[in-house]
């Protein structure tokens, strides 16, 4: 049972460069969210989607790109890496109630 | 837009203390309330969650409280021990997948 799968766990990026972050659940949930953290701000909402073929903003959609072509996979695109983009993501997938998150990606734009 | 204040930002208790940590929600709609505990370097976990019709849930040694009049709840946490550090939040969904996530408590537990 894996669960909620995120790769690559960590990345170095040149600015400019850009780059797919992938994140894949098993539990047929219909919703999936991609998350950034960063010290002393908690969790902010980059993208969501609540089922295949449908996403949505969140609280920090700029720079980044998603799509939902099945229920399983959501990657995050990152257009053009800032070093602002710097952080630690996640990928969550929920049905009703908890949030089930990958082990998060480590991102460092330089 | 939809708001959630936590307080405090840091916490430090003896071994064997209680711990109480407070979220301040806007959305009136927000239906779903859960708490993550997060342990360095790894990633959020459930950790007891309530919802808008119950007043007070309690697991062992965590129980939180909900006040949807004033649109705050409190996760307490009795008797800590040294593996209760961690980072702690708070999150109010009113539907199933828009979380909307506090910026989180150190709680450190001193032995």
């Amino acid at each position: 049972n894996a669960g909620v799968t995120q790769t690559p766990k960590f990345q170095v990026l040149k600015t400019g460069q850009s780059m797919t972050l992938q994140c894949a659940q098993d539990m047929n949930h219909e919703y999936m969210s991609w998350y950034r953290q960063d010290p002393g701000m908690g969790l902010r909402l980059i993208h969501y989607s609540v089922g295949a073929g449908i996403t949505d903003q969140g609280e920090v959609p700029n720079g980044y790109n998603v799509s939902r072509s099945t229920t399983e996979d959501f990657p995050l695109r990152l257009l053009s890496a800032a070093p602002s983009q710097t952080s630690v993501y996640f990928c969550a997938s929920s049905r009703s109630g908890e949030a089930f998150f990958g082990q998060g990606t480590r991102l460092t734009v330089v | 837009g939809e708001n959630v204040e936590q307080h405090p930002s840091t916490l430090s208790v003896q071994e064997g203390d209680s711990a109480v940590i407070k979220c301040t929600y806007s959305d009136s709609a927000s239906n779903y309330f859960p708490w993550y505990k997060q342990e360095l370097g790894k990633r959020p976990q459930l950790i007891i969650d309530i919802r808008s019709n119950v007043g007070e849930k309690k697991d062992q040694r965590i129980a939180v409280t909900l006040n949807k009049t004033a649109k705050h709840f409190s996760l307490h946490i009795t008797e800590t021990q040294p593996e209760d550090s961690a980072v702690y939040f708070c999150a109010t969904t009113s539907g199933t997948y828009k979380y909307i996530f506090g910026t989180g408590t150190r709680l450190k537990v001193l032995a």
